[in-house]
């Protein structure tokens, strides 16, 4: 079993809904970040969270230490965000490098 | 400064041939990390280095694989006697400072050995 595990794996969504992607995680964290992942390669950090949630325009991530699962959220989705979401996690007894998930890869059509 | 950036971006070698590819990150960032993703796969951790040193090493670096950084700014990672399962993309993060902050990602180099 992977110490990160997302889901849904793949999405697809029509423009305008809510979409949701969730990461469980089965060890100690002292962060958890959410990443998107473009073809071609680059990935850009959307959120960083240890408790509590987030929002940066139309992005929510939301976090259960308690549970140890954490939540993306995408209002009023749109084409330019299809890409490939990727959950990762700094753990307590990992130093300093991120343990990713396998991504979850959403496709938003018109 | 533009972030963090990868040379090459696409490689196309033979197998038995060594590769290098060289990161540069964020200037102001102590911290590189280098991590390998396989297709449909999320990355995994290669190796960490903390200004010049290297301070942690993924089992995955096997002995063919070697990273430098020797003067705490770019790093280089080099492959040697590539094989087909080498074929993946070798993405450079850095980051600033303390433990818990925003890694920032190169667009990674895509190396394909044929």
């Amino acid at each position: 079993k992977n110490e990160v595990e997302q889901s849904p794996q793949n999405l697809t969504a029509q423009e305008g809904e809510f979409i949701t992607i969730n990461c469980s995680y089965s060890v100690g964290i002292s962060a958890l970040h959410w990443l998107q992942q473009h073809p071609g390669g680059g990935i850009v950090s959307l959120f960083m969270l240890s408790s509590g949630k987030k929002k940066h325009g139309r992005l929510i991530a939301t976090i259960n230490i308690q549970e140890k699962h954490s939540s993306l959220h995408i209002t009023a989705s749109h084409p330019r965000d299809s890409a490939v979401y990727i959950c990762a996690v700094r753990s307590g007894t990992s130093g300093s490098r991120l343990t990713f998930g396998e991504g979850t890869q959403l496709t938003v059509n018109p | 400064d533009t972030g963090v950036s990868q040379d090459p971006r696409h490689k196309i070698t033979k197998r038995g041939q060594n590769v290098t590819f060289r990161c540069d990150p964020i200037s102001e960032h102590n911290r590189l990390y280098w991590y390998r993703q396989t297709l449909g796969q999320g990355p995994e951790f290669l190796t960490y280095f903390q200004n010049e040193a290297q301070l942690e090493k993924s089992r995955l670096l096997s002995d063919r694989f070697s990273a430098e950084r020797p003067k705490g700014s770019f790093s280089t990672l080099e492959i040697q006697r590539t094989e087909q399962g080498d074929s993946a993309m070798y993405l450079c993060a850095s980051s600033a400072g303390q433990r818990n902050t925003e890694a920032f990602f190169g667009q990674g180099t895509r190396l394909t050995v044929v």
